[in-house]
């Protein structure tokens, strides 16, 4: 059974470009979140998606913007990118009818922006 | 306030100590907890979780949640070198369509062999 899988692993842009990142859930699972993770940070939320939908979001701005598609996979797409942009980005899926909300991470993205 | 409050470490234990992580919250309305254990350049993994107050065991992990005092543990007995990582605790409210993880710092771990 393949868990959660990401891609690129790693990905190099300069300010102002676009990037689109991709993530695929682990089987059976239906819902995924995006994180962005700082180097010595916690995770911080960005949003979830379930049945093709943002269904939550957190303190970011419109720049950040997902897509789930109908297999479940998703992407998360960053316009105008800033150099703080340049993070780990976790993908996490999670079954919608579980009782607790026990989320399974991929690998992350490394984006660097310069 | 941050509603999760997770002291940093770094945390550097001899191999075959007992360590114990710790996580306070504000947000009383949270019901799920779990710990991640994530390694360098890597995601998190999933450790533990427990709902409500109480202890769960799972090997040589031990999860203890304190509602009343909102207050969560993790102790990690015999460690090893291998269980060098951070260590993230994370909480959720599960009501509804709100299921949004909310996370500490994370606990920065060395194990020295």
């Amino acid at each position: 059974d393949a868990g959660v899988t990401q891609s690129p692993t790693h990905l190099i842009k300069t300010r102002g470009q676009q990037v689109t990142l991709r993530c695929s859930p682990k089987s059976g699972h239906d819902t995924v979140s995006w994180y962005q993770q700082a180097l010595g940070q916690g995770p911080q939320f960005i949003f979830q998606y379930y049945e093709e939908e943002e269904r939550q979001r957190g303190n970011f701005p419109d720049r950040f913007s997902g897509h789930q598609f109908p297999n479940y996979s998703s992407e998360l797409n960053v316009n105008a990118l800033l150099l703080g942009d340049s993070a780990l980005y976790l993908c996490a899926s999670s079954p919608r009818s579980g009782e607790a909300d026990t989320q399974y991470f991929g690998p992350g993205t490394r984006l660097t922006v310069l | 306030q941050k509603e999760v409050e997770q002291d940093p470490g770094p945390l550097s234990v001899p191999e075959g100590a007992i360590v114990s992580l710790n996580c306070t919250y504000s947000n009383s309305a949270f019901q799920y907890f779990m710990w991640y254990r994530q390694y360098s350049r890597k995601g998190p993994e999933l450790l533990m979780y427990t709902y409500s107050s109480g202890n769960k065991e799972d090997g040589r992990f031990t999860a203890q949640v304190d509602k009343s005092s909102k207050y969560i543990s993790l102790f990690i007995r015999d460690s090893q070198p291998s269980d060098s990582a951070t260590y993230l605790c994370a909480m959720s409210v599960h009501a509804g369509n709100n299921r949004k993880l909310i996370w500490g710092l994370g606990t920065s771990l060395a194990v020295n062999p």
